[in-house]
Order: C-alpha cells, then sequence, then structure tokens
C-alpha cells in the first residue's frame, strides 16, 4: 500500500518561500509510470493543480503559477519536494501531495490520481 | 473560476438517483480522460471513477460514470446519507497543458 505524508512549516511569512516535503513509503519514486504531484485546496474553495514531476525528471506546471513553482525529487530518501516563491496570504491553503497514475491507450494518455497524503494547512502571515 | 464547470450544489433523498455534471472543452474533455474525487470535510479527496467511466477496486456499482463530446457525468444511485460529500472532476488540458479541475459539488442527501 503507497503511503504519502507532507511535511513542513505550517507558517510562512508573506514574501518568503514555501517549502514542503512529500514523504513516500510502500513504492519507489524512480520507478514505474507515475507522476508525482502537489495539489492544493484553499478554505471553502476547490482544488488547484500546482506541478508535477515524473519518474524520470520530468517537470510541468500550473502556467498561473510556474514562475514561482519548482518541483523536485530526492530519490535516496524517495521523497519530493515543493518550493513556492514570494508567497502572500492567496497562498494559504491546504497542500496535498499525491501520485497519479499515467499511461496509454491508442496513444491517448490517461491520467489519475491514486494515492493522497492527508494534507498539510500551510498559512501565508506576518 | 475554473476551467472546467460543475454546479455548485445537488440534493435528493436517500435512495434516489442522482448525476453531477462536468463541463468543458475540446482541449480538455474533449480529448482526454475523466476522472472524478470525492472529498470528506477535513479530508483528503479519494479517487472514484477513473478512465471516464472506471470504478477502483472498493467502489460500489452505484456510481458510474460517463462522457459524451466535452462534458462528463458522475452518476450515484441509491443515495445514502454517506454519499454526502463534495465531488470534484478532473482531466488534462493540452492547451495549457495543466491538469485542471472542476469546482467541486456538494452533495446533499436529505
Amino acid at each position: 500500500q503507497v503511503q504519502l505524508q507532507e511535511s513542513g512549516p505550517g507558517l510562512v511569512k508573506p514574501s518568503q518561500t514555501l517549502s514542503l516535503t512529500c514523504a513516500v513509503s510502500g513504492g519507489s519514486i524512480s520507478s514505474g509510470t507515475y507522476y508525482w504531484t502537489w495539489i492544493r485546496q484553499p478554505a471553502g474553495k476547490g482544488l488547484e493543480w500546482i506541478g508535477r514531476i515524473y519518474t524520470s525528471g520530468t517537470t510541468n506546471y500550473n502556467p498561473s503559477l510556474r514562475s514561482r513553482v519548482t518541483v523536485s525529487a530526492d530519490t535516496s530518501k524517495n521523497q519530493f519536494s515543493l518550493k513556492l516563491t514570494s508567497v502572500t496570504a492567496a497562498d494559504t491553503a491546504v497542500y496535498y501531495c499525491a501520485r497519479q497514475r499515467y499511461y496509454e491507450i491508442s496513444g491517448h494518455p490517461i491520467y489519475y490520481f491514486d494515492y493522497w497524503g492527508q494534507g498539510t494547512l500551510v498559512t501565508v502571515s506576518s | 473560476q475554473s476551467v472546467l464547470t460543475q454546479p455548485p450544489s445537488v440534493s435528493a433523498a436517500p435512495g434516489q438517483k442522482v448525476t453531477i455534471s462536468c463541463s468543458g472543452s475540446s482541449s480538455n474533455i474533449g480529448n482526454s480522460y475523466v476522472s472524478w474525487y470525492h472529498q470528506l470535510p477535513g479530508t483528503a479527496p479519494k479517487l472514484l471513477i477513473y478512465d471516464n467511466d472506471k470504478r477502483p477496486s472498493g467502489i460500489p456499482d452505484r456510481f458510474s460514470g460517463s462522457k459524451s463530446g466535452t462534458s462528463a457525468t458522475l452518476g450515484i444511485t441509491g443515495l445514502q446519507t454517506g454519499d454526502e460529500a463534495n465531488y470534484c472532476c478532473g482531466t488534462w488540458d493540452s492547451s495549457l497543458g495543466a491538469w485542471v479541475f472542476g469546482g467541486g459539488t456538494q452533495l446533499t442527501v436529505l
């Protein structure tokens, strides 16, 4: 059974960098056809995809956040991380890490999130 | 404003059937596969439907998914009070080069 666990500061000051880590157990982040993903959810609002890293190291980011986001992986620790720079109050949210399975049917890519972390609340405030 | 449009809320009585729509465009639902997630308050989302209409193991056949053109639909039959949750659709948008979610639909079982 794959398990994901987010960790990091629950409070970040405005203009600083938000840093979170997702520890993965029950499976290797460097094998298989998976994207390791960050998603956030402001209180009372919907889910927002932040970005992801493939097992090969390829990354994709939400265009609205691309200039501020970096997703990276540490295969030796079997974990991946999120860095979001220049945060404001609008970045206050519950942040989830998730595994996104990927495969193709007749050349069409298929993605879906099959495992999620429990989420961690990050508040941006001075 | 979400790229995928869902009704904010739906409601129905126990035992009844409900459908939740997810409307998109040719760059997302129109040429990609849709998945659905449900989320109880204070918990992480959980996979409900993938590949438009497939259920993961453990998800009862009361839950179904379908897709037609640029819209997808989640159906739930035999509603139970335990089905009260927020339901969200998602897919890849090839124009944005990004994963997109619907805004979520709150299901109330009256």
